[in-house]
């Protein structure tokens, strides 16, 4: 099956540092995904890519689609202490049948940061 | 407009005992999602529905493990008999048709302690 590989696995740095976190995957995804997860919540989406190459912004959290489509990386710019929590990257593959919906899940980057 | 609504928040119970999980998704989505997270797994798909009907339920663990959507506002996960290594945060996520963006829409989760 797919496997996508999220690192670093956590994260411990100051505010007002930038971040970095990247996931690639052993095959080709036609979306990437990026989710917060917040304690005690459920993942929020914060970008989705859709085509390979493409770069997209929202607010200090930029995101890229890989050209190959089997990576994605996000950048969080300027960290402030609301940005702790777990993010997600998330891969979609092609449906393979009728009804069918693949997306994969990366292990999470977790993201502590020290006022 | 009301998210995914899941029940119950939390639920302690002892191994050996039936536990029942609730969902109810957003109201027009037709693709309806079982997910497990736990430290050491992260995030595992355990069964999704497309209009009800199960279309792949190969992520659950064990005949133990059963889930229903008797109809397209509702569905249950049901664990019979459960044990302590069943416990973790239970998601439930939906999302529209065939010609969604890709993104999932969590529930708060059910943390399930299985003593």
């Amino acid at each position: 099956g797919q496997q996508l590989n999220q690192s670093p696995q956590s994260m411990f740095i100051q505010e007002g540092e930038d971040v970095s976190m990247n996931c690639t995957s052993s095959s080709i995804f036609n979306t990437w995904l990026w989710y917060k997860q917040d304690p005690g919540e459920g993942p929020v989406l914060l970008i989705a890519l859709y085509k390979a190459g493409e770069l997209t912004s929202n607010g200090r959290l930029t995101a890229q689609f890989g050209i190959t489509r089997k990576d994605s990386f996000l950048n969080i710019s300027a960290s402030i202490p609301s940005d702790v929590g777990i993010y997600f990257c998330a891969g979609k593959a092609p449906p393979s049948g009728a009804g069918s919906y693949q997306l994969t899940f990366g292990k999470g980057t977790k993201l502590s940061v020290i006022p | 407009d009301a998210g995914v609504i899941q029940s119950p928040r939390h639920e302690v119970t002892e191994m050996g005992q039936e536990v029942t999980l609730r969902c109810k998704p957003i109201s027009g989505h037709d693709y309806l999602f079982w997910y497990r997270q736990t430290m050491m797994r992260g995030l595992e798909l355990l069964i999704y529905f497309n209009n009800n009907v199960p279309i792949d339920d190969s992520g659950m663990p064990e005949d133990r493990f059963s889930a229903k959507m008797p109809n397209a506002s509702f569905s249950t996960l049901k664990i019979q008999p459960s044990e302590p290594r069943d416990s973790a945060v239970y998601f439930c996520a939906s999302i529209p048709g065939e010609l969604n963006t890709g993104e999932l829409f969590f529930g708060e989760g059910s943390r399930l302690t299985v003593l």
